[in-house]
């Protein structure tokens, strides 16, 4: 496709349920970024894949949340047990390498009742 | 700590008013500046940016900004702006040599009629 894509658009779910994000960057991006924006605050810096490897996964904030990427193409951010406080939107952005500019998606808008 | 710092959370303005969203990054190597626009329920766009070279950038929509290195700021400017810029206004840097934005909190601008 022309942009990064995400799916679903909105996900609402009940707490301690699991959920699976999906990212599909721009064709032929190695790099890929998520994101977390909680309401009225800036970006979050969660997890970058360079490849399909994951160099810096510091930004996770706790061992529910995962992350992966097949075929230097499609990535999947799953958050275990969900709670309340994960409530956000989860952004994904792909660029051709570092420090080039990253394009992101539209965002997939998480709620947890 | 790197860090980018939106002084301003809201930015009510008239149409065809003038207006500047500021931008302060502290940093003690060269770095790489960013300003993106988000509309509601869509991603971040990318509006502009600074790698090197002049310190005037300009960008879409009719938007500027200059990077001053002694006031370590990147205020983003726009001399007339129409009700269509109302938006999210993220500042963004990324030290060179790294694959991190560190974002800003976001400025929210508000075009009156």
């Amino acid at each position: 496709g022309a942009g990064v894509s995400q799916s679903p658009s909105n996900k609402v779910t009940e707490k301690g349920k699991d959920v699976e994000l999906r990212c599909d960057p721009i064709s032929g991006h190695t790099a890929l970024y998520w994101y977390r924006q909680r309401l009225g605050q800036g970006l979050e810096f969660l997890i970058y894949f360079q490849g399909n490897s994951a160099p810096d996964k510091s930004g996770l904030p706790s061992d529910r949340f995962s992350a992966e990427r097949t075929g230097e193409s499609v990535s999947t951010l799953t958050i275990q047990r969900t709670q309340q406080e994960d409530s956000a939107v989860y952004l994904c952005a792909s660029s051709l390498g570092v420090n080039n500019e990253q394009f992101f998606g539209p965002g997939t808008r998480l709620t947890v009742l | 700590a790197q860090s980018v710092t939106q002084l301003d959370s809201q930015v009510p303005v008239f149409e065809e008013a003038p207006v500047e969203l500021r931008c302060n990054y502290s940093s003690s190597v060269s770095v790489y500046l960013f300003w993106y626009v988000q509309y509601p329920n869509q991603g971040l766009q990318l509006l502009l940016k600074y790698l090197s070279g002049s310190t005037l950038v300009k960008g879409i929509n009719g938007f500027e900004a200059e990077f001053n290195k002694s006031q370590t700021s990147f205020h983003l400017r726009k001399p007339s702006v129409h009700i269509s810029d109302t938006a999210e206004y993220f500042c963004a840097g990324s030290i060179s040599g790294t694959y991190k934005y560190i974002f800003g909190t976001g400025t929210r601008l508000k075009v009156l009629a």
